[in-house]
């Protein structure tokens, strides 16, 4: 069975500091990954993928993403932290037309 | 987010009542979906729908009605819900082909139930 983790609930870092937030995946196949965001009170925002090629993948507001095919994750990063990257987190894998989505990691970026 | 639409955004409804949500997609999508997210509960998906046809229902009760009538609207209708259904419901379009595969989200409709 398809499934998503994301073994932090929560992450902190601050302003300035790279982050990361982590994602590991089961599928079976090659699989489509994905990162999304979520503010408060708002739909989820489409941030970066992965389907096939280069392991690092670059996205929206300055996030990376790295696919690691032998740990099966696919970790988010971004080399200097916003506080307005505060938000949660999700990470996603697609087999078909469904989508498998993680429990989400709350970043917190203190000034 | 204006690639996928929903009304209402707010939606307080008591359990005896009949109310629909609504989804509309401009983007040209093929796929629809909705999806319940409650507080400190992972994104549950409800219903999937390809070229119109459901293709997904994930032992939802039968107190939401799902409507697809064609490829850009999706509806939700509900009726004599309860407290523990008061949620933010999200709607979300994809395509099927392998080279845009992500979904894209609506903003939600916070739904409470009273």
């Amino acid at each position: 069975a398809q499934s998503v983790a994301q073994p932090e609930d929560q992450v902190n870092v601050a302003e300035g500091n790279p982050l990361t937030v982590k994602c590991t995946y089961s599928v079976s196949g090659n699989p489509y990954l994905f990162w999304y965001v979520q503010y408060p009170n708002r739909g989820l925002q489409f941030l970066l993928k992965y389907i096939t090629g280069d392991n690092l993948v670059k996205g929206s507001y300055g996030f990376e993403a790295e696919f690691n095919k032998s740990q099966t994750s696919f970790h988010l990063k971004k080399p200097s932290a916003l506080v307005s990257d505060s938000a949660l987190y999700f990470c996603a894998v697609r087999y078909g037309q469904n989508f498998v989505f993680g429990p989400g990691t709350r970043l917190s970026v203190l000034p | 987010e204006t690639g996928v639409t929903q009304t209402p955004r707010h939606l307080v409804m008591g359990m005896t009542n009949k109310k629909s949500l609504k989804c509309e997609q401009h983007l040209g999508h093929n796929a629809m979906y909705w999806y319940k997210q409650s507080a400190k509960k992972p994104l549950e998906l409800m219903f999937v729908y390809n070229f119109k046809e459901q293709t997904e229902n994930n032992s939802v009760p039968s107190r939401f009605s799902p409507e697809c009538p064609n490829s850009s609207h999706l509806f939700l209708h509900l009726h004599t819900l309860q407290p523990e259904d008061s949620a933010l419901y999200l709607c979300a379009s994809s395509q099927r082909t392998s080279g845009s595969p992500e979904q894209y989200f609506g903003p939600g409709t916070r739904l409470t139930v009273t």
